[in-house]
């Protein structure tokens, strides 16, 4: 199965840019890297997703290693809102979608 | 357009008791899944689908079944249900190979007591 690694926690503090990095080394050239976040007592929730090129939104941008065994995501403005749990998965050809653990974003005012 | 909706929302079961879950979608997504999510934890996948018929095997499927008779709906059943099955469990659905994101639901919070 295709997985991702993220670290445990990162902190950062309010206004200021974030750097959440996701490795995959074990990506396949079909699958997707979709990035969503969980807020606690909800379901996750759509951040971004790519496959080779750097993709922007309106929430975030998605910053792809030329090998694509890696990736970032990029919160431009942190603010105390985006506090949440940060899930980097790969949306694979067969269907199987995986989660990981997580990166816990605490946003410090 | 209501996306992906649980049904139901909370439920309290005793040790034995059997229940379905239902998850239904409106976006006309061919791969559906379900998760538990325990306290602390990340989202485990617990079976899912690529089509309307099919299912296959997650991470942690014993002690649940699930059928996709209709392309919309994906049913997760609890047999015989444990205190072990106490958690949150979230249905998605998606469009992968169509580079489409995934629209997850609210959740069930299920206590088996």
């Amino acid at each position: 199965d295709a997985k991702t690694t993220q670290p445990n926690s990162m902190e950062s503090n309010e206004e200021e840019p974030v750097h959440l990095p996701c490795n995959h080394s074990t990506i396949s050239g079909t699958d997707y890297i979709h990035w969503y976040r969980q807020l606690p007592s909800q379901g996750p929730e759509y951040v971004i997703h790519g496959l080779t090129s750097n993709v922007n939104n309106r929430m975030a941008s998605l910053a792809i290693a030329e090998d694509r065994k890696s990736s970032t995501l990029i919160l431009h403005r942190a603010t105390l809102r985006d506090a949440a749990v940060y899930y980097c998965i790969l949306g694979t050809s067969y269907g199987k979608l995986t989660f990981g653990q997580g990166t816990i974003l605490t946003v410090h005012p | 357009n209501a996306g992906v909706t649980q049904t139901p929302k909370f439920r309290v079961l005793k040790t034995g008791q059997s229940m379905t879950l239902l998850c239904a979608q409106d976006m006309n997504h061919e791969y559906m899944y379900w998760y538990r999510q325990d306290p602390g934890m990340g989202l485990r996948l617990i079976h899912y689908s690529v089509g309307e018929g099919t299912t296959a095997k997650g991470e942690v499927p014993d002690g649940y079944n699930v059928s996709r008779l209709k392309k919309q709906n994906f049913l997760l059943g609890l047999e015989s249900a444990a205190p072990s099955q106490t958690s949150v469990y979230f249905c998605a659905s998606g469009r992968p190979l169509q580079g489409y994101g995934y629209t997850f639901g609210s959740g069930t919070r299920l206590t088996v007591v």
